[in-house]
């Protein structure tokens, strides 16, 4: 268990609808980041929030949103979803001190499935 | 942007037999970061790696970094079946804190 939790762990939805998932770090992690794994992309970054604020953007589509909460925890938006959005979604948490290189901590993710 | 590209893609070996992953990099690397995804699961933060020649070992779990930072490889010797999974190479870009780029992985079959 890394300590990072996500919500709901499958979702099953249509095409053009919009979903919200959860994220909630380790206690005391400050950094945030998203990723999506599909079968042909691999695991891909689309987003990373330090302390509520957008720090780096990755492959993340126009339809696609995040934001960090003042309790740290982060939701990712899904909107007008398409077929090919099907896929794992990971939420994970690193402290975020300057320094060193942070390791990141991964949450057992989220299935999506668009029909 | 900067890219890892991991080999094989996959690997069937018969249990106790060796197991190597290699990536590489056109450019110096800065780190590298090794990550374990098991079945259904997620990754897994193994190892990572910063100077150049450097060679760290978990049991039976060896991780090197070129001289030149530009590949690394993971080597498992004896594999078991507690091996089987994906093992992704990863380079932290932007920074200590910044996001990861992954390699598209190795999937490790370990026949009993």
């Amino acid at each position: 268990d890394s300590g990072v939790t996500q919500t709901p762990k499958h979702l099953i939805t249509a095409t053009g609808q919009r979903v919200t998932l959860r994220c909630s770090p380790r206690s005391g992690d400050l950094s945030v980041y998203w990723y999506q794994q599909s079968l042909d992309q691999g695991l891909q970054f689309l987003i990373q929030y330090y302390n509520g604020e957008e720090r780096a953007k990755g492959n993340i589509l126009e339809r696609f949103s995040a934001q960090q909460f003042p309790d740290l925890h982060s939701e990712l938006n899904l909107s007008s979803l398409e077929l090919g959005d099907s896929a794992l979604y990971f939420c994970a948490s690193s402290v975020g001190l300057n320094g060193r290189p942070d390791t990141q901590y991964f949450g057992p993710g989220t299935r999506l499935t668009v029909l | 942007g900067q890219q890892v590209m991991q080999i094989p893609q996959y690997q069937h070996v018969q249990e106790g037999e060796d197991f190597t992953t290699y990536c590489n990099s056109s450019t110096t690397l800065s780190n590298i970061q090794w990550y374990k995804q098991r079945p259904g699961g997620h990754p897994v933060f193994l190892i990572q790696l910063v100077k150049s020649g450097e060679v760290k070992k978990q049991k039976r779990l060896t991780f090197q970094f070129g001289e030149a930072k530009k590949n690394s490889s993971l080597h498992i010797t004896a594999t078991q079946t507690t091996d089987v999974g994906t093992y992704f190479c990863a380079v932290l870009y932007g920074g200590s804190q910044g996001n990861l780029i992954f390699g598209k992985g190795t999937k490790l079959s370990v026949k009993p």
